[in-house]
């Protein structure tokens, strides 16, 4: 069972440079998440998606962009990385909603130099 | 916006001792989740209440949906090693026709041998 799987799980960017992550999950869930996590501030919404073709923002959606051509797949991009993204980020998909508990990936680990 | 006061931030406790953290607000949310996260891993589903005053069991641990909805607790019985990781609260709340998870800022538990 691979769950929701995440890539890479380290990368160092520089200023301005672009990079997508990747997160593909394999349970059929309609729901997914991306959530981005700094030391001390819990978790926070970047974007989600309710199915296939629908995604919405989050609480924090600025910098950032997402496609959801298939079920599975859910990529984050990062058009003009800042140093302000730094961060770890977290894929995570339900069954039924965010009340039914999420599966999370284990994370990427960004850093913007 | 909703927040979510968790606490204590860290705990320092030994082996075999029992743990008790908390999360309050002041909105109202329909449900609790509660996570953990070790180190360079996703957060884990522990438990998930539902109702109003549901007190519900996973082994050791032991969680609570308050009577007022805006609050839950989480307690770990005779703490072993493994239960070092940190430990997020997240209440759900609907708004516009949409769900929306809120995450508490964890709860860094340290177990001592």
């Amino acid at each position: 069972n691979a769950g929701v799987t995440q890539t890479p799980k380290f990368r160092i960017l520089k200023i301005g440079q672009s990079m997508t992550l990747q997160c593909t999950q394999d349970m059929n869930h309609n729901y997914m998440y991306w959530y981005r996590q700094d030391p001390g501030m819990g978790l926070k919404l970047i974007y989600y998606s309710v199915g296939a073709g629908i995604t919405d923002k989050g609480e924090v959606p600025n910098g950032y962009n997402v496609s959801r051509s298939t079920t599975e797949d859910f990529p984050l991009r990062l058009e003009l990385a800042a140093p302000s993204q730094t961060s770890v980020y977290f894929c995570a998909s339900s069954h039924g909603g965010a009340g039914y508990g999420y599966t999370f990936g284990s994370g990427t680990r960004l850093t913007v130099v | 916006g909703q927040q979510l006061n968790q606490s204590p931030q860290s705990m320092f406790i030994q082996e075999g001792e029992d743990v008790s953290m908390n999360c309050t607000s002041s909105s109202i949310f329909n449900t609790w989740l509660w996570y953990k996260q070790e180190p360079g891993e996703g957060p884990v589903l522990l438990i998930a209440l539902y109702k109003a005053g549901e007190l519900t069991s996973n082994g050791r641990l032991t969680a609570q949906f308050g009577i007022t909805r805006k609050d839950s607790f989480l307690n770990i019985s005779a703490s072993i090693p493994s239960d070092v990781g940190i430990y997020f609260c997240a209440g759900l709340i609907t708004q516009g026709g949409s769900e929306k998870l809120v995450f508490g800022k964890g709860t860094k538990l340290t177990v001592n041998p």
